[in-house]
């Protein structure tokens, strides 16, 4: 059974660039949340969906973050334009609709803007 | 001040030592605690999780909350090196939106 699928593992980038980050989840799950992990904030809620709606995009940091779910089985992430303290890893979770939520993390994107 | 906070460490023990782990909360009104386990360059996967107040059990591991004080901790026992790991908690804010703790660095040491 696959879990989260997130796309590319890896991404450096000239800052300035535009960056999609995507993401399939587990099939089934009606919930999808993108999470960003540094150092110095630790693992931050972006932006999260409930069958395909976002909900709650209070965490995403400017303009420049953008986030969309054309579909059940798929979601990215865009970054336009992309800038150096944009670098982080970016995970992709899911999970079903139940008031206790266990969501299961993606491998992540490690984002690195020169 | 942050919802979770928990203090990053890192925390390095002997290999058969009593682990603890802690993170205090800012909201009363929180209810659904969990402990998240994330290996080195991989995601975060569940490890346990506990409603309101008391402990839950599973295996080595030991969850516990207090809610009087708004504590949450994680213990394990017989510690392993497999068990090195960066531990994360959670609360549930509103429905499903989950706020993290900083995350404690743990290294079981053979």
């Amino acid at each position: 059974d696959a879990g989260v699928i997130q796309s590319p593992r890896h991404e450096v980038t000239e800052m300035g660039q535009e960056v999609t980050l995507r993401c399939k989840p587990i099939s089934g799950h009606n919930s999808l949340f993108w999470y960003r992990q540094t150092m110095m904030r630790g693992l931050e809620l972006l932006i999260y969906f409930n069958n395909n709606v976002p909900i709650d995009d209070s965490g995403m940091p400017e303009d420049r973050f953008s986030a969309k779910m054309p579909n059940a089985s798929f979601s990215t992430l865009k970054i336009q334009p992309s800038e150096p303290r944009d670098s982080a890893v970016y995970f992709c979770a899911s999970g079903r609709d139940i008031s206790y939520n266990e969501q299961f993390f993606g491998p992540g994107t490690r984002l690195t803007v020169l | 001040q942050k919802e979770v906070e928990q203090d990053p460490g890192p925390l390095s023990v002997p290999e058969g030592a009593i682990v603890s782990l802690n993170c205090t909360y800012s909201n009363s009104a929180f209810q659904y605690f969990m402990w998240y386990r994330q290996y080195s360059r991989k995601g975060p996967e569940l490890l346990m999780y506990t409603y309101s107040s008391g402990n839950k059990e599973d295996g080595r591991f030991t969850a516990q909350v207090d809610k009087s004080s708004k504590y949450i901790s994680l213990f394990i026992r017989d510690s392993q090196p497999s068990d090195s790991a960066t531990y994360l908690c959670a609360t549930i804010q509103g429905a499903q939106k989950l706020v993290f703790g900083q995350g404690t660095r743990l290294t079981i040491n053979p």
